[in-house]
C-alpha cells in the first residue's frame, strides 16, 4: 500500500514549457485534489476530482488542467509554465467527502525561469 | 465562501510549556474541521478532525482541540511541547466537495 505517489519530486521550467505532474493512489479514493503551497498562503485548492470523470475547479485553477480517466491517476497539466508557477505541489486523496482526513503525497518542487 | 483564519503566523514555546494555536472558520454549516502537520520538506499529517459530537477531540502526538461554535474556533493545544514538535500546523475545514485550509502557524520550540 503506497498511499499517495507523486511525480516527480523535483523540476525545473523554463516559461512557456509544459508538463505534467503524476498523482497515483491505491486506496480506491473517490475524492482527489491538488494543491499549490506558497510561504504564508497555506495551501491553495487548484482543481479536485470526486470520481472517475469528474472534475472541478477551486480557488485558484487558471493555467492548469486535469482530468480523471481512473480512480487511480489525477494528473495535473502545466499548459504554458510562468514564473508564477513556481510552487510546491501536493496531491491529496480521500474517501468519500473527506471525512477519514485527506491523505496527501510528499509534493513535487517545481521551479520556472 | 468558506475560509480559514489561523492568525498567528509564528509561535515560539519553551520545550514542557503548553500550546495553543488558534483557527477561525467562517462556514455556514456544521464544518468538517482538522489540522494537519507538516514538518519541514515533507507532505501533511493529519492530527485529528471533528465532525459532531464532543466539542473537544483528542489527536495523535497528545494533541487535542477544542471546537466552539459559538466563536467559530477549532484552536489546537498540547499541554507540554517536545522540541520534535516543531513543525508548520495547518486548520483546515471542509465545505461542500473542498478542503479549504488556513495559512497556517508555524510552531518553533526552544530549549
Amino acid at each position: 500500500n503506497a498511499g499517495v505517489t507523486q511525480t516527480p519530486k523535483f523540476q525545473v521550467l523554463k516559461t512557456g514549457q509544459s508538463m505534467t505532474l503524476q498523482c497515483a493512489q491505491d486506496m480506491n479514493h473517490e475524492y482527489m485534489s491538488w494543491y499549490r503551497q506558497d510561504p504564508g498562503m497555506g495551501l491553495r485548492l487548484i482543481h479536485y476530482s470526486v470520481g472517475a470523470g469528474i472534475t472541478d475547479q477551486g480557488e485558484v485553477p487558471n493555467g492548469y488542467n486535469v482530468s480523471r480517466s481512473t480512480t487511480e491517476d489525477f494528473p495535473l497539466r502545466l499548459l504554458s509554465a510562468a514564473p508564477s508557477q513556481t510552487s510546491v505541489y501536493f496531491c491529496a486523496s480521500s474517501y468519500s467527502r473527506g471525512s477519514h482526513g485527506y491523505t496527501f503525497g510528499s509534493g513535487t518542487r517545481l521551479t520556472v525561469v | 465562501a468558506q475560509s480559514v483564519t489561523q492568525p498567528d503566523i509564528h509561535i515560539t514555546v519553551s520545550e514542557g510549556a503548553s500550546l495553543e494555536l488558534r483557527c477561525n472558520y467562517s462556514y455556514g454549516a456544521t464544518p468538517y474541521l482538522f489540522w494537519y502537520v507538516q514538518s519541514p520538506g515533507q507532505g501533511l499529517q493529519l492530527l485529528l478532525k471533528y465532525f459532531s459530537g464532543d466539542t473537544l477531540v483528542q489527536g495523535i502526538k497528545g494533541f487535542e482541540a477544542e471546537f466552539k461554535r459559538s466563536q467559530s474556533s477549532f484552536n489546537l493545544r498540547k499541554p507540554s511541547v517536545h522540541w520534535s514538535d516543531a513543525a508548520e500546523y495547518f486548520c483546515a475545514v471542509i465545505a461542500g466537495n473542498m478542503l479549504t485550509f488556513g495559512g497556517g502557524t508555524r510552531l518553533m520550540v526552544k530549549p
